[in-house]
């Protein structure tokens, strides 16, 4: 069993340049999310999604955009990249609520750490 | 306005001791959960625990206990005998149940080092 699967684990920008990170879940979550965590510091959401073509803003989406085309999969995209996009990148997955309180944890990848210099 | 407050930056604490890392939160909404992570230095976030504000009894999982005190906002995780691999982050995350979307908020964390 998989889980959340992302893609790359590392990567090198050069400011300016734009790229993709991939996340993809095997479970048939319906939320997922992406969060990234700076050094010594918490994580902060980015964006997240409820299912298929729902997509909304997080607490700091600016320079990122999503698209949520399939169950599975929920790439976030970075464009002109700057060096305080510098961080490391968390997607995760939940199951949709089925109690009086969202109890279901986040399932988190395995992370993708980004540098942009 | 920081929702998660976890005030001990860092701690060291000896194998087959007990360590207690605190957090607080802050939220008008009366029904939400709490989470506790651990990230060891390779990088990967692990679910350890979870506390609802109705359950009535303090969450276990194992060597891990949460000593919830709704009035005073507070929902600690203390590990019991603790072991070399427990040297890690911790996060403490609250969930709201008014939030649909089942966001969690973090706290900064605490890293804690367990020495032998």
């Amino acid at each position: 069993n998989a889980g959340v699967t992302q893609t790359p684990k590392f990567r090198i920008l050069k400011i300016g340049q734009s790229m993709t990170l991939q996340c993809t879940q095997d479970m048939n979550h319906n939320y997922m999310y992406w969060y990234r965590q700076d050094p010594g510091m918490g994580l902060k959401l980015i964006y997240y999604s409820v299912g298929a073509g729902i997509t909304d803003k997080g607490e700091v989406p600016n320079g990122y955009n999503v698209s949520r085309s399939t169950t599975e999969d929920f790439p976030l995209r970075l464009e002109l990249a700057a060096p305080s996009q510098t961080s490391v990148y968390f997607c995760a997955s939940s199951t949709a609520r089925d109690s009086r309180v969202h109890n279901s944890p986040l399932h988190f990848g395995n992370g993708t750490r980004l540098t942009v210099t | 306005a920081q929702k998660i407050t976890q005030t001990q930056p860092g701690m060291f604490v000896q194998e087959k001791e007990a360590v207690t890392l605190d957090c607080t939160y802050d939220t008008s909404d009366p029904s939400y959960g709490l989470f506790w992570y651990k990230q060891p230095s390779s990088g990967e976030m692990i679910f350890l625990i979870y506390q609802g504000s109705y359950d009535q009894q303090n969450a276990t999982e194992g060597r891990y206990s949460l000593n919830f005190q709704k009035a005073r906002k507070s929902a600690n995780l203390v590990i019991s005998a603790s072991q070399l691999g427990d040297s890690a982050m911790y996060f403490c995350a609250m969930r709201e149940a008014t939030d649909s979307w089942g966001k969690l908020q973090f706290g900064a964390g605490t890293q804690v080092v367990v020495t032998p």
